[in-house]
């Protein structure tokens, strides 16, 4: 079964860091395209950022390039988003998410459960 | 102001069937690009329901379909049920900005009269 469990969101001051980890399970880490896709409160999803199966490749949504980076560790199964210089706006749930792109497009075909990021002084 | 447009919201009574609509322009759906479907049951995370434009994945029932013309996609719900009650999202890919750039919707939440 696959598993995906977010953890370390929290409460952070503007202007603060915080490292989201994603811990994957049922299936092979290592052959898939890996995303975080974020949820403010109330509102709509937004893609937040990709990471290719080696890390070799990684994209941003335009509004956090430069502050966010997102990782992964294939040997321990786990995906990361770094997150510096945080503002009010990035508050929101985030979602770790697995890419399934093949001939049928780019989607996300399974979802973890959240972690609640809050911005706030 | 998301890429894809959606209704906010539509409603149905049940065994009713709905649609709902998802436009997106020359750099995305009208690119070829293949629309993607979610369904968000409340205090849930979404799970896709639509995949290719048209597929279901095993387990969506058959009620749910997907179709795409040109810019725009639709996703059809028929013999609505109450659990049907729920935030709908459609997804694709747009070519216009660097990078392997995914666009959602704005989201359409469904209410079973």
């Amino acid at each position: 079964e696959v598993q995906l469990v977010e953890s370390g969101g929290g409460l952070v001051q503007p202007g603060g860091s915080l490292r989201l980890s994603c811990a994957a399970s049922g299936f092979t880490f290592s052959s898939y395209w890996m995303s975080w896709v974020r949820q403010a409160p109330g509102k709509g999803l937004e893609w937040v950022a990709n990471i290719k199966q080696d890390g070799s490749e990684k994209y941003y949504v335009d509004s956090v390039k430069g502050r966010f980076t997102i990782s992964r560790d294939n040997a321990k199964n786990s995906l990361y988003l770094q997150m510096n210089s945080l503002r009010a706006e990035d508050t929101a749930v985030y979602y770790c998410a697995r890419v399934d792109y093949d001939s049928s497009g780019y989607r996300f075909d399974y979802w973890g459960q959240g972690t609640l990021v809050t911005v706030s002084s | 102001q998301s890429v894809l447009t959606q209704p906010p919201s539509v409603s149905g009574a049940p065994g009713q069937r709905v649609t709902i609509s998802c436009t997106g322009s020359s750099s995305n759906i009208g690119a070829g690009y293949d629309v993607h479907w979610y369904q968000q049951l409340p205090g849930t995370a979404p799970k896709l329901l639509i995949y290719g434009n048209s597929n279901r994945p095993s387990g969506v029932p058959d009620r749910f379909s997907g179709s795409k013309s040109g810019t725009s996609a639709s996703l059809a719900i028929t013999g609505l049920q109450a659990e049907d009650e729920a935030d709908y999202y459609c997804q694709s890919y747009d070519s216009s900005l660097s990078g392997p750039y995914v666009v959602f919707g704005g989201g359409t939440k469904l209410t079973v009269l």
